[in-house]
């Protein structure tokens, strides 16, 4: 399978938890996203990286919320002391390059969190 | 005023006819125009892109793109209940390559 991997699919954790996703991009593409998505609505960009540098963060990125790209390739992102509203899709995609047509964005199959 | 604007239906069609599925944008500066097909529980699936004023047909599907109107749509000839899903219109802005994504819209195609 070449296309975007996350880890874990699903995870029910209890408020207050740490929980820890993990993407794999596909193998060529330099460019990372973390997206989030709620039910009814689009996903919600989070944050991307260049190779390994991290480039944006939304403002919806809280303090509680932390991603890395140590080596360019994969992708982790943490979320401290769970609350019930990061209850959500979180959403991996990533793409060659960017800036201009043709960069088409991936999107990995998504990590359901569930915080009770 | 929301970046990506869509009406989030659902919108039902009986199965043979063409869907049409409409979005409008709030930044002149968008560049790049994507449509995704998102099936429940799942992740969203590009299913057109579109870059510049006209029409793009693929198979089924033709995007269409004013820049003027700031307005793209999509078309789905000859539904099929397997189309049934919600699409999501997608905005580029250039630079960062970042998506910004409209609600999307819920169709239903009716056997």
């Amino acid at each position: 399978d070449t296309g975007v991997s996350q880890d874990p699919r699903h995870k029910i954790t209890k408020r207050g938890q740490n929980v820890t996703f993990r993407c794999d991009p596909i193998s060529e593409h330099n460019r990372l996203y973390w997206y989030r998505q709620t039910l009814g609505q689009g996903p919600e960009f989070l944050t991307y990286f260049q190779n390994e540098a991290q480039l944006e963060k939304s403002r919806l990125l809280s303090d509680r919320f932390s991603a890395e790209r140590p080596k360019g390739s994969f992708s982790t992102l943490e979320i401290q002391r769970t609350e019930q509203g990061d209850s959500a899709m979180y959403l991996c995609a990533s793409s060659h390059g960017g800036g201009s047509s043709g960069n088409t964005i991936y999107f990995g199959e998504g990590s359901w969190l569930t915080v009770v | 005023q929301k970046e990506v604007e869509q009406n989030s239906g659902p919108l039902s069609v009986p199965e043979g006819a063409i869907a049409s599925l409409n979005c409008t944008y709030s930044d002149r500066g968008s560049q790049s125009f994507f449509w995704y097909r998102q099936y429940s529980g799942k992740s969203p699936e590009l299913i057109m892109s579109i870059y510049s004023n006209g029409d793009k047909e693929d198979g089924r599907f033709t995007a269409q793109l004013n820049k003027a109107s700031q307005y793209v749509s999509l078309l789905i000839r000859d539904s099929q209940p397997s189309d049934s899903a919600t699409y999501l219109c997608a905005v580029n802005r250039g630079a960062t390559n970042k998506l910004i994504f409209g609600t999307g819209t819920l169709l239903a195609v009716q056997p």
